[in-house]
């Protein structure tokens, strides 16, 4: 176990509809990262926060948004989903930007039908 | 661009010794890590290079030259639980952890 949280593990929902991820970050970490992974492709960055700012962002599309709350969770907000969109959704975190080891959540499972 | 860059699969025998080598391009460089993640799975932490050379941790070592953008993953004694894909990942100069990764090796340990 990580320690890091997410919620839910699976979710099917329709195309056009709007879903948000919830991730619980590892005690203390004030570092959150979000990571699509779609079939058999790797890992793709989309977006990090740090201590509720903005800190990096990835290939992340306008229809995805995402926000660090003051007790450092995070939420990751996708809508107008597409088909495409079915992927394995990963949080991690870790305590500063510059921490070398990131900790994992478990993954959302997200399938648009 | 930035490019990383392994093979997509290995078949590896009990016991013995494989090497997974990743190669990249990036703009920039602030280290190389490699993950391990079962199917369906979190990617688990095995090892992050910064600085050329063997890094050694159990049964794993890693391998990074920063000239020649070279890493290999080095995984000894295989058991059958190492079956799994590996993923290596750089992280380029202009952010510490956005990590950009390579699509796997999906590694086949036989009895």
């Amino acid at each position: 176990d990580s320690g890091v949280t997410q919620t839910p593990k699976h979710l099917i929902t329709a195309t056009g509809q709007r879903v948000t991820l919830r991730c619980s970050p590892r005690s203390g970490d004030l570092s959150v990262y979000w990571y699509q992974q779609s079939l058999d492709q790797g890992l793709q960055f989309l977006i990090q926060y740090y201590n509720g700012e903005e800190r990096a962002k990835g290939n992340i599309l306008e229809r995805f948004s995402a926000q660090q709350f003051p007790d450092l969770h995070s939420e990751l907000n996708l809508s107008s989903l597409e088909l495409g969109d079915s992927a394995l959704y990963f949080c991690a975190s870790s305590g500063l930007p510059e921490d070398t080891e990131a900790f994992f959540g478990q993954g959302t499972r997200l399938t648009v039908v | 661009g930035q490019n990383i860059d392994q093979p997509t699969e290995m078949t590896a025998t009990e016991g013995a010794i494989v090497q997974i080598n990743c190669t990249y391009q990036t703009s920039g460089f602030n280290g190389l890590f490699w993950y391990q993640q079962h199917a369906g799975e979190a990617p688990t932490f095995l090892s992050y290079n910064v600085l050329d050379g063997l890094e050694e941790k159990g049964r794993f070592s890693s391998f990074l030259s920063r000239s020649k953008g070279y890493s290999y993953l080095l995984l000894k004694e295989l058991q059958m639980k190492d079956s799994a894909s590996y993923l290596c990942a750089v992280s380029p100069a202009d952010s510490s952890y956005k990590l950009i990764f390579g699509s796997g090796t999906r590694l086949l340990v036989r009895p």
